[in-house]
């Protein structure tokens, strides 16, 4: 059974810190992975998709790789805001099925 | 990008009843949808796929008979939350995918909706 951990659970920087997210699943089969912001009591924003083909993606400030063999993704934030505030989830997809397993999330808080 | 809708976005009710959550994609076609149950500080939890004209396919321990799912079009899966009780209250969001893109699977996710059951 897919399990989705994510770590750490809640996290509280400065403005302007680069800073690291971490998500860990069980099963290194899958057939993507997604990140996604979801703000208090709103719905979900993908913010990047990895293939399993592939290693990494970039979108803007965020920087979002994949390491399959080892179960892990991390993403990578630039030069935080206070904007970036939000709750952090990370999903894999499981088979061609389009189910995602999300993990339980980091909330992030962005002091400015 | 493309827009997923959620009716109502709130909606408190009394305990035996129950409550119909709309979820539409605006601007594409979704053949299928996925309804996810949110409890306080915890993830989503996945509980069906709905399928366009066919009847949806419910996760272990989703009962069926509770939580009815409805695809009648390409564009609008309801679920009708039977017969709630308070602990049915939760954070329900649906997801849908382009029907017309064969490629790499992007969910849009609704904005979601908080159901308090008195």
């Amino acid at each position: 059974k897919q399990e989705v951990t994510q770590i750490p659970a809640a996290l509280s920087v400065p403005e302007g810190e680069n800073l690291v997210l971490n998500c860990s699943f069980t099963d290194s089969a899958i057939y993507n992975l997604q990140w996604f912001r979801q703000d208090p009591g709103k719905g979900l924003t993908s913010l990047l998709l990895i293939q399993s083909s592939q290693r990494e993606q970039t979108s803007g400030r965020l920087n979002a790789s994949l390491d399959k063999s080892s179960g892990r993704s991390t993403l990578y934030i630039a030069a935080s805001q206070p904007g970036d505030s939000a709750t952090y989830l990370c999903a894999v997809e499981r088979d061609s099925s389009y189910k995602l397993i999300f993990g339980s999330g980091t909330r992030l808080l962005v002091r400015p | 990008g493309a827009v997923v809708s959620q009716h109502p976005s709130r909606v408190i009710c009394k305990s035996g009843t129950s409550v119909k959550i709309e979820c539409r994609s605006l601007d594409f076609q979704a053949t299928t949808m996925f309804w996810y149950r949110q409890f306080p500080k915890q993830s989503l939890m996945l509980m069906a796929t709905s399928n366009e004209g066919s009847k949806a396919t419910y996760e272990q321990g989703v009962e069926k008979d509770k939580f009815l799912i409805n695809h009648a079009s390409l564009t609008l899966s309801t679920l009708t939350v039977t017969s709630a009780h308070p602990e049915d209250s939760s954070f329900y969001i649906c997801s849908a995918r382009d029907s017309t893109v064969s490629s790499y699977n992007e969910q849009f996710f609704g904005p979601g909706t908080r159901l308090t059951v008195l």
